[in-house]
């Protein structure tokens, strides 16, 4: 079975910052792996995914993720924040064709 | 491309009362479709896979009589939640897998309904 963990249900970064935000996965074959934000009352938006080849992809907005195998993880970077950022965010893992298991999201917030 | 239109957007209903929330895929074909619940500051609960022409499957947990789920064709997908109560106020989300992608799990999302039920 599948799992994601998103270690910090809440971070806070000031305008400019690093934003870093976590997400470990557990799975029995080769994942596919996805980035998804959600901004208030809004639906889901995908930020990037990892399906197959280069282990760092970029998605839009600035932000980017690096697929790391022997650590399972797949953490979501941006070098600096915006205030626009402030959202919520959600890690994602698949195999293949069956369902997308979540993560419990992490909320980001900017600080002025 | 990959459009996913959810209508309603909000929807306030008497408890009682039935709401159909209508997902369409505006871009592409969809075989499969599936339906989310979303509580107030938590993550997506799957709440049913919806395939185009069957049945849908459902998770554990979901009462199939309670949350109805049509996907009659490859860009439409309806649930209607039967006879409300104010307990089913919650944020649904949409989503379909477009069937030029559908080995990677990739989904496209809906913008979500809210529904009050009074």
């Amino acid at each position: 079975a599948q799992s994601v963990t998103q270690l910090g249900s809440h971070v806070s970064v000031s305008e400019g910052a690093l934003v870093l935000l976590r997400c470990n996965y557990s799975s029995s074959v080769p994942p596919y792996l996805f980035w998804y934000v959600q901004y208030p009352n809004q639906g889901l938006q995908l930020l990037l995914k990892y399906t197959t080849g280069a282990t760092l992809v970029k998605g839009i907005n600035g932000f980017e993720a690096e697929f790391k195998k022997s650590e399972t993880s797949f953490h979501l970077t941006k070098p600096s924040a915006h205030m626009s950022d402030a959202a919520e965010y959600f890690c994602a893992v698949s195999q293949g064709a069956q369902k997308l298991v979540f993560g419990q999201g992490t909320r980001l917030t900017i600080n002025p | 491309g990959a459009v996913v239109s959810q209508h309603p957007s909000r929807v306030i209903c008497k408890s009682g009362t039935s709401v159909k929330i209508e997902c369409r895929s505006l871009d592409f074909q969809a075989t499969t479709m599936f339906w989310y619940r979303q509580f107030p500051k938590q993550s997506l609960m799957l709440m049913a896979t919806s395939n185009e022409g069957s049945k849908a499957t459902y998770e554990q947990g979901v009462e199939k009589d309670k949350f109805l789920i049509n996907h009659a064709s490859l860009t439409l997908s309806t649930l209607t939640v039967t006879s409300a109560h104010p307990e089913d106020s919650s944020f649904y989300i949409c989503s379909a897998r477009p069937l030029a992608r559908s080995n990677t799990g990739e989904l496209f999302f809906g913008e979500g309904s809210r529904l009050t039920v009074l």
